[in-house]
């Protein structure tokens, strides 16, 4: 049972790009979170999706942000216009229910030069 | 809001010592507090704690709540150059199981 996956490991983009960084939770999981994590600093709540809806989204910000998780296929989190502030690392987890352990992705590293 | 405080921010010892990482917490309707180890890649799950005055132990590795006192203690006993980490306390509400507040993490280095 393959875990967590994230991809791209590393993403380069330039300023004004879009990011596009995906998420395949575990088997059989169908709740899924996105955590950002600046130098230096913990693991920040951006959003919780289960297949096709939002849970909670109080962690993203307003604006170039956005988060899916359709019914097939990868949870996506998007970054429209990317500035240098967005540089960081990018982290998935899934779990099987609300109230169950969540298991970490390796981890998107964003780059904006 | 939520809010979690780890400390002490950094720590180095040397193989064979004893450390205690603490982590103080405040959160609305509080239903668990976690552990996680964080090497240069995904944070891995330690302990999940619920229960105030319960110890929890894997290995060289140990945790226990306070509830009255909002806090959390990590401990690692005759520690190893492979324990040097980010060690991450997060809270988790009644409300919004599965999104959880973490701290800014401690470092510990384990020197030989």
């Amino acid at each position: 049972n393959a875990g967590v996956m994230q991809n791209p490991r590393h993403l380069v983009r330039r300023r004004g790009q879009e990011a596009r960084l995906r998420c395949s939770p575990m088997k059989g999981h169908s709740h899924v979170y996105w955590y950002r994590q600046l130098p230096e600093e913990g693991l920040k709540f951006m959003v919780y999706l289960q297949k096709e809806n939002i849970i909670d989204e109080s962690g993203m910000p307003k604006e170039r942000f956005s988060a899916e998780f359709p019914k097939e296929g990868p949870s996506i989190l998007r970054i429209q216009q990317v500035v240098r502030g967005d540089s960081a690392a990018y982290f998935c987890a899934s779990s099987e229910g609300k109230n169950t352990e969540a298991f970490f992705g390796q981890g998107t590293r964003l780059t904006v030069v | 809001e939520d809010k979690v405080v780890q400390s002490p921010l950094s720590l180095v010892v040397h193989e064979g010592d004893t450390v205690t990482l603490n982590c103080s917490y405040e959160v609305t309707n509080f239903r668990s507090l976690l552990w996680y180890k964080q090497e240069k890649k995904a944070p891995t799950f330690l302990f999940m704690l619920t229960s105030s005055g319960i110890e929890k132990k894997s290995g060289r590795l140990s945790s226990i709540l306070d509830k009255k006192e909002l806090s959390s203690i990590l401990n690692i006993t005759a520690t190893q150059t492979g324990d040097s980490a980010i060690y991450l306390c997060a809270v988790e509400a009644i409300a919004n199981a599965g999104k959880s507040t973490f701290g800014d993490g401690t470092t510990l280095t384990v020197k030989p």
